[in-house]
């Protein structure tokens, strides 16, 4: 079965811990994205990345970090720098070409 | 800048009705996809329907149509027959290119309740 995975579906953390969130995909794409869901808002893009070893900074990339080593993960660590961390966090990817994006499951981070 | 707009926060239709929701967008690009994602409560996102610009006609999936505008900036999604399955929070996107990569803007949804 082909498709993105996100782990953990929930996680908790206390303030001024750095936490990493998962996101793993088998579809060959070269694209990944992370972004950030808050109630009344719509996805807002934290960072993309288009190649293995290379990403960029999205809208609201302050206080995150992401990793691309190697084509199927796309890592997003989530710094204590981040003021309000506590959101729904999607993963996507796709094949780029103006081709739509497939997205994960998500992960809700509860920072207290 | 590149935005999406929805106007509507909230929409209800009874179920077998037919609802339209709506989207404008604020682009200078010529060349660009739209698309429209729903969310169910499970949260998963799920690609409803998708129009190329360069596409005169209308795309339909199934019981899903869009009224693509061009020149007014508007795309507004159409659902026929409604179901309960599909109360879901919707989503309209536009993707365009920047600088050798692509970027993709949401507008901040429409959540529709289908009332049996």
């Amino acid at each position: 079965d082909g498709g993105i995975t996100q782990s953990p579906k929930y996680l908790f953390r206390k303030e001024g811990q750095n936490v990493t969130l998962s996101c793993e995909q088998n579809l060959n794409h070269d694209a990944m994205y992370w972004y950030r869901q808050d109630p009344g808002q719509g996805l807002r893009l934290i960072y993309y990345s288009q190649i293995v070893n290379d990403f960029q900074k999205g809208d609201i990339a302050e206080g995150y970090s992401v990793s691309r080593e190697k084509k199927e993960s796309f890592p997003l660590t989530v710094t204590s720098a981040q003021k309000n961390p506590t959101a729904f966090y999607l993963c996507a990817s796709s094949t780029g070409q103006r081709n739509e994006q497939y997205f994960g499951p998500g992960t809700r981070l509860t920072v207290t | 800048a590149q935005t999406v707009t929805q106007s509507q926060p909230e929409m209800s239709v009874q179920e077998a009705e037919t609802v339209t929701l709506s989207c404008t967008y604020d682009t200078s690009e010529s060349d660009y996809y739209l698309f429209w994602y729903k969310q169910p409560p499970s949260r998963q996102m799920i690609l409803v329907i998708r129009q190329e610009a360069y596409k005169q006609q209308n795309a339909t999936e199934n019981r899903f149509s869009v009224n693509f505008q061009k020149a007014a900036k508007s795309f507004s999604l159409k659902i026929s027959d409604s179901q309960l399955g599909d109360a879901a929070m919707y989503f309209c996107a536009y993707i365009y290119p920047q600088g050798g990569s692509e970027k993709l803007v949401f507008g901040k949804g429409t959540k529709l309740t289908v009332n049996p």
